[in-house]
């Protein structure tokens, strides 16, 4: 049983460019959540796709957006990239439905902008 | 607004040390607390989730607890391989999707 994949697993990028990531849920997963890691912090949400659509957004800009496909994989873009935008981008899978949901994460791809 | 605290930052243990990992949080209403780990350059792995105050899950040497504002994780007699980041999550009331906010993490750290 396939676990949350991610690709790429690295990408190396200068400011300005646009980049984007890409994530296949866990089998039988519905629901992916987008996180950015910086060195030595926690997680933080991005968003979440769930049935097509963006159901929930952090504090992120416009410049961060994304797309679910009707296979449930999902993609997020990154346009006008700042240094600061250098860090581990998680991709997490779950189940839409029920109260609590156990998020399962993929290994990430780590991106540095020059 | 909902927050995660966690402590320590770091935490260095000789093998066989026990101890426990602290996780603070305020939330309008709690819906879940998770516990993950994190070893460095990979994403979070799912160890337990709480659900309301009283509560305990075990696994191996990891122990989890809950109380009305914070949980603790318990380590009894680590080994080195259980050297890692741990992170704490919590999920509030409220949420229409599955948010979950993070600490910052424990660095675990068990010298053989």
């Amino acid at each position: 049983d396939a676990g949350v994949t991610q690709s790429p697993t690295h990408l190396i990028k200068t400011r300005g460019q646009q980049v984007t990531l890409r994530c296949s849920p866990k089998s039988g997963h519905d629901t992916v959540s987008w996180y950015q890691q910086a060195l030595g912090q926690g997680p933080q949400f991005i968003f979440q796709y769930y049935e097509e659509e963006e159901r929930q957004r952090g504090n992120f800009p416009d410049r961060f957006s994304g797309h679910q496909f009707p296979n449930y994989s999902s993609e997020l873009n990154v346009n006008a990239l700042l240094l600061g935008d250098s860090a581990l981008y998680l991709c997490a899978s779950s189940l839409g439905g029920g109260q609590v949901n156990i998020q399962y994460f993929g290994a990430g791809t780590r991106l540095s902008v020059l | 607004e909902d927050q995660v605290t966690q402590s320590p930052e770091a935490l260095r243990l000789q093998e066989g040390e026990s101890s426990s990992l602290n996780c603070s949080y305020t939330v309008s209403g709690l819906r879940g607390l998770f516990w993950y780990r994190q070893d460095p350059g990979k994403g979070p792995e799912f160890l337990f989730t709480l659900y309301s105050a009283g509560e305990e899950k075990e696994k191996e040497r990891l122990k989890a607890t809950l109380t009305k504002k914070e949980s603790f994780l318990h380590i009894t007699a680590p080994k080195p391989e259980d050297s890692a980041t741990y992170l704490c999550a919590v999920q509030a009331l409220g949420s229409s999707a599955s948010k979950i906010i993070f600490g910052s993490g424990t660095r675990l750290s068990i010298r053989p």
